[in-house]
């Protein structure tokens, strides 16, 4: 198993640019998230998918847009790149979580370094 | 609002212990957990507790719960300089449907040889 993946690695953007970051899971996950990481902020979440179809705001989603067109990918799209979005991006997956159980171990990828200049 | 608090840095000796240190706020979340995150790599998960615990043992690592003054801590014991890294408390909080988690700012942790 591959677990999580994302595509590129990294990547520097001129202001006004467009792109599309890639996040893969091969574990059967429902839940898929996004999240940035920015030095003395911490982890925050953008948007995030309970299922295939669906999308939902996370705390910072201004300026981002998210599509779960298949079970195993969530696609994160910057339409018009600024500088504050320069940060490390991190995918993640959890499992379906009922609401007895309430277990949400979320499962990370790498990170991709988005520099925007 | 949920909100998850803890120190941005610790330092310590090789062989001593580390206490990481987190507060939060939402006293529905019934899982609380410690991520590491290496340089340069995504968080895993390093370990959890149930609401309904005191404390957990696992190894080298010991999870203190304390619900009434929502307060958590990790104990590393015999830390070694492959514990370097940072180390993020998160809760589920049923209130945001208990699905996204809250985590905190992170705790840089040097190890000292």
């Amino acid at each position: 198993n591959a677990g999580v993946t994302q595509t590129p690695k990294f990547r520097v953007l001129k202001t006004g640019q467009s792109m599309t970051l890639l996040c893969a899971q091969d574990m059967n996950h429902e839940y898929m998230y996004w999240y940035r990481q920015d030095p003395g902020m911490g982890l925050r979440l953008i948007h995030y998918s309970v299922g295939e179809g669906t999308t939902a705001k996370g705390e910072v989603p201004d300026g981002y847009n998210v599509s779960r067109l298949k079970k195993q990918n969530f696609l994160l799209g910057l339409e018009s790149a600024a500088p504050s979005q320069t940060s490390v991006y991190f995918c993640a997956s959890s499992w379906f979580i009922n609401s007895e159980s309430s277990y949400n171990e979320q499962f990370f990828g790498p990170g991709t370094r988005l520099t925007v200049l | 609002g949920e909100d998850v608090e803890q120190s941005l840095f610790l330092s310590v000796r090789e062989g001593d212990s580390s206490v990481i240190n987190c507060t939060y706020t939402d006293s529905s979340s019934t899982y609380l957990y410690w991520y590491k995150q290496e340089p340069g790599a995504g968080l895993q998960l390093l370990t959890y507790i149930f609401s309904n615990m005191d404390m957990k043992q696992d190894q080298r690592l010991t999870v203190l719960l304390n619900k009434k003054d929502k307060h958590l801590s990790l104990r590393i014991a015999d830390t070694q300089t492959g514990d370097s890294a940072i180390y993020f408390c998160a809760e589920s909080p049923l209130t945001l449907g208990n699905t996204p988690l809250v985590f905190g700012k992170g705790t840089r942790l040097s190890v000292i040889a």
